[in-house]
């Protein structure tokens, strides 16, 4: 069964620090999320790709992140510098036909 | 502002017991609600998705409905099992393709 696939699972940093998330969609499935998840909230969502195009980044703090989708197919996600408040789960997630969203296992990023 | 609200927040049954959820979302501009269950360093995984109003889906033991009118969805568990632990997160969208709004979640625990 085809899985979005995430890297690393897990990442500590120190605060200041850069960090870099990949994320592999399904084949196939033109639509790119990544989502970040706080402790004791839901994920939201940080930017949407169609293709290799940012459909929607209205909540991505530009100033330290930074998101690529360059051939429209795997993504990677960037924080510099990280913060203490960064640390949280970073979801990626896939959609062929825009109805249904299919999720990674995420990375789990400690800021220290 | 779109807010998802999920009842309760965390929940421990007994094997066997049935249970159920509430998630609330906005009642206008509604294109379609979801259900995920999310078990510990896996991907949340999909369980339902539903767009009309008095909607039924069925996937084993687990059921939700919907109403759109009042805006909300149940999700019931039949005979509780301790696999069945896990966060079950709901999401509301306005378009297709669209970002996912999600609650904060409902964690549950099935003692054997």
């Amino acid at each position: 069964e085809a899985e979005v696939a995430q890297s690393p699972r897990y990442k500590i940093t120190e605060k200041s620090q850069a960090v870099a998330f990949w994320c592999d969609p399904i084949s196939g499935h033109a639509t790119l999320y990544w989502y970040r998840q706080i402790l004791g909230q839901g994920p939201e969502l940080l930017v949407q790709f169609q293709d290799e195009s940012v459909v929607d980044d209205s909540q991505l703090p530009k100033d330290r992140f930074s998101a690529e989708r360059l051939k429209g197919v795997d993504s990677t996600l960037k924080i510099q510098p990280a913060e203490l408040g960064d640390s949280a789960m970073y979801l990626c997630a896939s959609s062929k036909s825009g109805i249904g969203q299919f999720f990674g296992p995420g990375t789990r990023l400690t800021v220290l | 502002i779109l807010n998802v609200e999920q009842s309760p927040q965390s929940l421990h049954v007994q094997e066997g017991d049935s249970t159920n959820f509430t998630c609330s979302f906005p009642s206008s501009n509604f294109y379609a609600l979801h259900w995920y269950r999310w078990e510990t360093a896996k991907s949340p995984e999909a369980l339902f998705v539903m767009t009309l109003n008095g909607d039924e889906k069925k996937k084993g033991r687990i059921s939700a409905t919907l109403n759109t009118k009042e805006g909300y969805s149940y999700l019931y568990i039949k005979g509780s099992q301790p696999e069945d632990s896990a966060t079950y997160l709901c999401a509301f969208s306005y378009n297709q393709g669209g970002k996912l709004i999600f609650g904060q979640g409902t964690e549950l625990s099935v003692k054997p």
